[in-house]
């Protein structure tokens, strides 16, 4: 069965500019969650989506925000560029269930900020 | 606050023998937690998970080891191969049905396997 798509794999802006990410889930995982991966940082939780509704939040500023469709399908976005938004972006996704999701991710969007 | 720490940025050995990785957490709430290994250009996969109820967790190759009260575990490859060569992270949840997508994650480790 497919994967976790995510699209665009590369991408290069300028400070300033705005970005939207796609992700399209494993058919059947209703979750999707997104993360940040920086140089010398684990992944940092940004947020989930669960059923159209962001479920959970982690602590970036308003600048990034994302949302579901009715199909699960993702999207995220950040606005107002800055250079340490370079980072890869990878999104997740996973049937709830009691206990930790077990998380399949997808290859990454890389962002590169100049 | 880096509340998943995985000390060791990089660990070498030889095919064949244990490779043990090792991570610290702070975070009294977490449940349940889980290692990834991601091969560049592509995204993490899931290795194997361990509950805060259980001690140990064996999966083929890969046992995760979990101590609650010095709120460390690590992940034991025996035996190793080149294979495995890949970033390790570790990740923690605080579980639950709607926490449950939220992992923290250490900075991983990279593991090298000579043959």
């Amino acid at each position: 069965k497919a994967g976790v798509t995510q699209t665009p794999r590369y991408l290069i802006k300028t400070r300033g500019q705005q970005v939207t990410l796609s992700c399209s889930p494993i058919s059947g995982h209703r979750s999707v969650s997104w993360y940040q991966q920086t140089p010398g940082q684990g992944l940092q939780f940004l947020f989930e989506y669960f059923s159209e509704t962001q479920r959970n939040k982690g602590n970036f500023p308003g600048r990034f925000s994302g949302r579901q469709f009715s199909n699960s399908r993702s999207e995220m976005n950040v606005s107002t560029l800055e250079l340490g938004d370079s980072a890869l972006y990878l999104c997740a996704s996973s049937r709830p269930r009691v206990g930790a999701n077990v998380l399949t991710f997808g290859a990454g969007s890389r962002l590169t900020v100049l | 606050d880096q509340q998943v720490k995985q000390n060791s940025p990089s660990l070498s050995v030889q095919e064949g023998r244990i490779s043990i990785l090792n991570c610290d957490y702070t975070n009294s709430m977490f449940d349940y937690f889980l290692w990834y290994k991601k091969y560049p250009a592509e995204g993490p996969t899931f290795l194997i998970s361990i509950s805060s109820i259980k001690d140990k967790n064996e999966d083929g190759r890969f046992t995760v080891f979990l101590n609650k009260s010095a709120k460390h575990l690590s992940l034991h490859i025996v035996p190793s191969q080149p294979g495995d060569s890949a970033v390790y992270f570790c990740a923690a949840s605080e579980g639950g049905e709607t926490s449950g997508s939220r992992l923290t994650f250490g900075e991983g480790t990279q593991l090298t396997v000579n043959p």
